[in-house]
């Protein structure tokens, strides 16, 4: 069965510092990965996809993640932290594209950032 | 295009009472999923519907709660009785048919918080 593990459920950055989110995960066959942003009080919106093309995926923002198969990992980064980034992340990971393949989520990351 | 369409956002309901929450898919989208969220907990999958068509019920809990997607009109999402247990953070999501290019995202609503008094 799927599984994803976030380390962290709080994440504190300075502004400018460098963004670390950890995932790992767990799948039977070759995964599709995920992260999706949830700001305050709103939906979840797509950061970026890993779909088996490129092991560095870029997403929006700035912000990229590596998909690292020896350690089933897929952590989120970002070289430069902004105030907007403060928001809960989530990853997760479906056992194909298929329509109809739910989505599996950890249980996020909230990350928060100072001045 | 519109995205993925929930109402209400904000939904109060006394012990006992009903509670209906509704979805409009994105366009061109045929596929509905059902999730929940709870504080600490992230996002646990409900249901998955397609017109007219329960196709993975396996989160969903086996009392008071049920889920269609009819052929015209929105999903709905029905609470029976209501608890305090079941406040939280209902999400939709929508896909697009089964074909080529589809890469498994799912496009997410806004959410509908239902607060259990």
């Amino acid at each position: 069965a799927q599984s994803v593990t976030q380390l962290g459920s709080h994440v504190s950055v300075s502004e400018g510092a460098l963004v670390l989110l950890r995932c790992n995960y767990s799948s039977s066959v070759p995964p599709y990965l995920f992260w999706y942003v949830q700001y305050p009080n709103q939906g979840l919106q797509l950061l970026l996809k890993y779909t088996s093309a490129a092991t560095l995926v870029k997403g929006i923002n700035g912000f990229e993640a590596e998909f690292k198969k020896s350690e089933t990992s897929f952590h989120l980064t970002k070289p430069s932290a902004h105030m907007s980034d403060a928001a809960e992340y989530f990853c997760a990971v479906s056992e194909g594209n298929q329509a109809g393949t739910a989505l599996i989520f950890g249980k996020g990351t909230t990350l928060s950032v100072s001045s | 295009n519109a995205g993925v369409m929930q109402n209400p956002r904000h939904l109060v309901r006394r012990r006992g009472q009903e509670a209906r929450l509704r979805c409009s898919p994105m366009k061109g989208h045929s596929h509905v999923y059902w999730y929940r969220q709870l504080p600490e907990e992230g996002l646990k999958f409900m249901v998955y519907l397609q017109k007219e068509n329960i196709i993975d019920e396996s989160g969903m809990p086996k009392e008071r709660f049920s889920a269609e997607f009819p052929k015209e009109g929105p999903s709905i999402l029905r609470i029976q009785q209501v608890v305090r247990g079941d406040s939280a953070a209902y999400f939709c999501a929508s896909s697009p048919p089964n074909r080529g290019g589809h890469t498994g995202e799912l496009f997410f609503g806004e959410g509908s918080r239902l607060t259990v008094l």
